[in-house]
């Protein structure tokens, strides 16, 4: 079964650091996510891609997280500086056309950042 | 109000016991609701899909009620095996840009021997 690739599984950093996570979707799979998971809660979207195009970043915050998808295909997520509250999981996930209201998600392995 | 919402547990059942979790959702817009299951530490995978008609697969039945904004998952017979936190998930317009998918908070089920 296809999957959704993710690196690093794990991040320790320092606040004030740059840290930066990849994400690579199923091939064909038009829509990417990035969610934040803090412990103990349901994940948050952070941003949404249609192809290389942001649909929804609504809860990025944007003064120091970035995320990019320039070729509509794999995508980065940095944050600059981190703070110790930024420490969580953060889930990439892809679907086929995240415009079709059928459409589940698919989850990567996900990368746990822990900011010291 | 959250856009999901769900009690988080934890539910403590014997094994071969029948549990149920509830979900409500705050958008009426929505059109598309699923459960996923969450072992601790690992990434979100899909359980199942929720159909106006209601589904089951196999020991799972999944339930939608529209007019009350309601979804609900019912495992008979546990397992060992299905202790996990079960996310109810719905889906959020975004005008012309497609759908996003809201997570609730989880609700945790142990199942004990």
């Amino acid at each position: 079964e296809a999957e959704v690739a993710q690196s690093p599984r794990y991040k320790i950093t320092e606040k004030s650091q740059a840290v930066a996570f990849w994400c690579d979707p199923i091939s064909g799979h038009a829509t990417l996510y990035w969610y934040r998971q803090i412990l103990g809660q349901g994940p948050e979207l952070l941003v949404q891609f249609q192809d290389e195009s942001v649909v929804d970043d609504s809860q990025l915050p944007k003064d120091r997280f970035s995320a990019e998808r320039l070729k509509g295909v794999d995508s980065t997520l940095k944050i600059q500086p981190a703070e110790l509250g930024d420490s969580a999981m953060y889930l990439c996930a892809s679907s086929p056309d995240g415009r079709n209201y059928n459409s589940p998600l698919h989850f990567g392995n996900g990368t746990r950042l822990t900011v010291t | 109000r959250k856009e999901v919402e769900q009690d988080p547990g934890p539910f403590n059942v014997p094994e071969g016991a029948t549990v149920a979790f509830n979900c409500t959702y705050s958008n009426s817009a929505s059109q598309s609701f699923f459960w996923y299951r969450q072992d601790c530490r690992k990434e979100p995978k899909l359980l199942m899909s929720v159909y106006s008609s209601g589904n089951e697969d196999g020991r799972f039945t999944a339930q939608l009620n529209r007019a009350s904004q309601y979804i609900s998952l019912l495992i008979r017979d546990s397992k060992l095996s299905d202790s996990a936190t079960y996310l109810c998930v719905v889906n959020r317009p975004q005008g012309n840009s497609g759908y996003a998918l809201n997570f609730g908070k989880g609700t945790s089920l142990l199942v004990t021997p």
